[in-house]
């Protein structure tokens, strides 16, 4: 199974500043068609997780532009332009190209 | 809007059999680009891919699982359904259902997408 190594694995982060979580990959995430299959999801507190970017860097309908994802091959980030109260929770980065699908460990973002 | 809404027992003795149902409203569950899967989540750690099924009956499982992992379909009913036998209580956790999204490469081998949306989840504790 590809492993995924994300870190921080836990943020507190004023309202209003930026965060940033970085996901490492055991092997390249990019396919031979170009695709990178990385995906980012948020989980709030007692809900189900959201996907919030795929295929690297692409943000899923409804996601705000405050976050992005970047990166290649087997190195990945998240940013969050600015941090608001209802961005906290549980953060995983996610691999398809090869299954099973894994997740990370999850980096924990709370509010100062 | 699409929605997933998981139904089961919530507590299953060891040694026996896990079922859960999946019902997929606002949508039609025998449509193409989309398999159906399940996830799971231990209480307070990470996520765990199961298996995920076509609506033809097509399936693919984790290889951790497999062995003990059986899934179905029932497109008059939008419904797909999980099953995992042997139960320990290792296997005590959230059980997600959720759309999964693939395509088939130039060379019609299957690659995986993303998992949305999900369902709400049902903690299923084994124990006796």
């Amino acid at each position: 199974d590809i492993g995924l190594s994300q870190t921080p694995l836990s943020l507190a982060v004023t309202p209003g500043q930026p965060a940033s979580i970085s996901c490492k990959s055991s092997q390249s995430l990019l396919h031979s068609d170009g695709k990178t299959h990385l995906y980012w999801y948020l989980q709030r507190p007692g809900q189900p997780p959201q996907l919030l970017i795929y295929e690297g860097s692409n943000r899923f309908s409804g996601v705000p532009d405050t976050f992005s994802g970047s990166g290649s091959g087997t190195d990945f980030t998240l940013r969050i332009s600015r941090v608001e109260a209802e961005d906290v929770g549980v953060y995983y980065c996610m691999q398809s190209i090869q299954l099973p699908p894994t997740f990370g460990q999850g980096t924990k973002v709370e509010i100062k | 809007q699409l929605q997933l809404q998981e139904s089961g027992p919530g507590l299953v003795k060891p040694s026996e059999t896990l079922s859960l149902t999946c019902t997929v409203s606002g949508g039609f569950i025998n449509i193409r680009s989309y398999y159906w899967g399940w996830i799971r989540q231990p209480p307070g750690k990470g996520l765990e891919w199961i298996g995920s099924i076509y609506y033809s009956g097509n399936s693919k499982y984790n290889p951790s699982l497999e062995s003990r992992v059986t899934t179905s379909v029932d497109t008059s009913k939008n419904q797909f359904s999980l099953r995992l036998s042997s139960v320990t209580a290792a296997d005590t956790a959230i059980y997600y259902c959720a759309r999964h999204a693939y395509y088939n490469d130039r060379s019609g081998h299957f690659v995986s997408r993303w998992f949305d949306p999900w369902g709400q989840g049902i903690l299923v504790t084994v124990s006796s």
